[in-house]
């Protein structure tokens, strides 16, 4: 079973510009989570789509990110315009329906974000 | 609100020393849920266990073992005979808040770099 998979693994862009990052869940996986780790700080949420609906978008910072998750398959987090603080790792974790034997959150290798 | 401190950010190790890796978490839910996951230099976050706050026996697994002390709120882990693979940063996480549909997010600790050095 293929994991969790990230594009890119790390992109470099300057202040202004968009990027989007993808992440692809595990097959048959319907919850999909963002979280952002800003270096040397916690990693924290971001949000949680259950299939192609935003369950919970409480820790997205503001409206310059934009998440997607058409189809209930792979998801995109657009920001733009990009700003110098919104360098930092971007992971993405999916896991099964809700159910106390499946719900363990299973990490991608995360986007390197660099904002410059 | 809920809160994980991992005090240490860095910590070397020589190989075959032992390691313990310390967590303390804040929470008001009468049940919840402790993890750990290592992120290794390819970047992933690997599972690595889950405790729930009903079974306070330790836990061992290899050279691994989980030291759960609800009296402290503390969910430390320690690596027995250290090896240069177990080089990483661990993160150290709680379940929660509620993020709805059955799902929660997880709160995390800052992460401890471990270095062990041949």
């Amino acid at each position: 079973e293929a994991g969790v998979t990230q594009f890119p693994s790390h992109s470099v862009i300057e202040k202004g510009q968009t990027v989007t990052l993808r992440c692809d869940p595990i097959s048959g996986h319907d919850n999909l989570y963002w979280y952002r780790r800003v270096m040397g700080k916690e990693i924290k949420f971001l949000l949680h789509f259950v299939k192609e609906s935003k369950q919970d978008e409480s820790g997205m910072p503001n409206n310059r990110f934009l998440a997607e998750r058409t189809g209930g398959t792979y998801s995109t987090l657009k920001v733009q315009p990009a700003e110098l603080e919104d360098s930092g790792v971007y992971f993405c974790a999916s896991s099964r329906q809700a159910g106390l034997a499946f719900w363990e959150q299973y990490f991608g290798p995360g986007t390197r974000l660099t904002v410059t | 609100a809920q809160k994980v401190t991992q005090a240490q950010t860095e910590i070397s190790v020589v190989e075959k020393e032992d390691v313990t890796l310390d967590c303390v978490y804040e929470t008001r839910d009468t049940t919840y849920y402790l993890f750990w996951y290592k992120q290794p230099p390819s970047g992933e976050l690997v599972f690595l266990i889950r405790r729930n706050s009903f079974d306070e026996q330790n836990e061992i697994s290899g050279r691994y073992s989980w030291n759960f002390q609800k009296s402290t709120s503390s969910f430390n882990f320690t690596i027995t005979a250290s090896q240069v693979v177990d080089s990483a940063v661990y993160f150290c996480a709680l379940r929660g808040p509620y993020s709805g549909a059955g799902s929660y997010q997880l709160t995390f600790g800052k992460g401890t770099k471990l270095s062990v050095i041949p």
